[in-house]
């Protein structure tokens, strides 16, 4: 159980492009999800959070019109990484929390190159 | 913002030696997850703790979460090459930002290399 599954798993693009990555539970239904982002050789570092039905929560220093987030369902949320940089080249990775707990539950993660 | 310190950062041991993993905060925490995480992949959950002064263990992995509930650690026995990954503690707490949802605050991670 608690499943989650990322697409796509990497993709390269050239500079000025926007590339969307989708996030899915497989097998529980998530009203909250987490995306992340993860430099090499660092921890992760919290983006935003997304709520299904409501806007997405950003952390502080992320551009909300540059990492746009759609919660449409419990199952699905994506991130859309508009006008790429090649500083925006990064391992994006999401979480899913099922029920009340404290526990995420992340997906595979998507290694988005820039050029 | 609750900071978690990790260390140490990096760790190369020998086969069958022990070793643990420290987590600490000033701030006091609901749960303290710990995840393990391969290059190129998403972060394994290996356990949750969430009473203070709880110990839990995975086979070889132990688990203690502080009394306090600010900080955690984790001691493997015996190590394996296949121990080897990146390690993760992540404390959850309620931030306003998150509505009712508790985020995670993640530790820098401990590089773990078991030598044969």
């Amino acid at each position: 159980g608690a499943v989650v599954s990322q697409h796509p798993s990497w993709v390269i693009c050239k500079s000025g492009t926007s590339v969307k990555i989708e996030c899915r539970s497989l097998d529980f239904q998530a009203t909250t999800m987490f995306w992340y982002r993860q430099f090499p050789k660092q921890s992760l570092m919290l983006m935003a959070t997304s709520n299904e039905g409501s806007k997405a929560t950003y952390e502080q220093g992320v551009e909300k019109d540059k990492f746009l987030i759609n919660h449409a369902s419990l199952t699905l949320s994506t991130l859309t990484v508009t006008s790429a940089h090649p500083e925006d080249s990064s391992f994006y990775i999401c979480s899913c929390l099922p029920g009340s707990t404290d526990t995420q539950y992340f997906g595979p993660g998507t290694r988005l190159t820039v050029l | 913002t609750q900071l978690l310190e990790q260390s140490p950062q990096f760790l190369s041991i020998q086969e069958g030696e022990n070793l643990t993993v420290y987590c600490n905060s000033s701030s006091v925490f609901s749960s303290l997850q710990w995840y393990r995480q391969e290059p190129g992949e998403g972060p394994v959950l290996l356990v949750t703790v969430v009473t203070g002064g709880e110990v839990k263990k995975l086979k070889r992995l132990t688990f203690q979460f502080g009394d306090a509930r600010k900080d955690s650690s984790l001691h493997i026995t015996a190590a394996q090459t296949g121990d080897t990954g990146l390690y993760l503690c992540a404390g959850a707490y309620l931030s306003i930002s998150s509505g009712s949802a508790r985020q995670l605050t993640f530790g820098s991670g401990t590089q773990l290399t078991v030598l044969p």
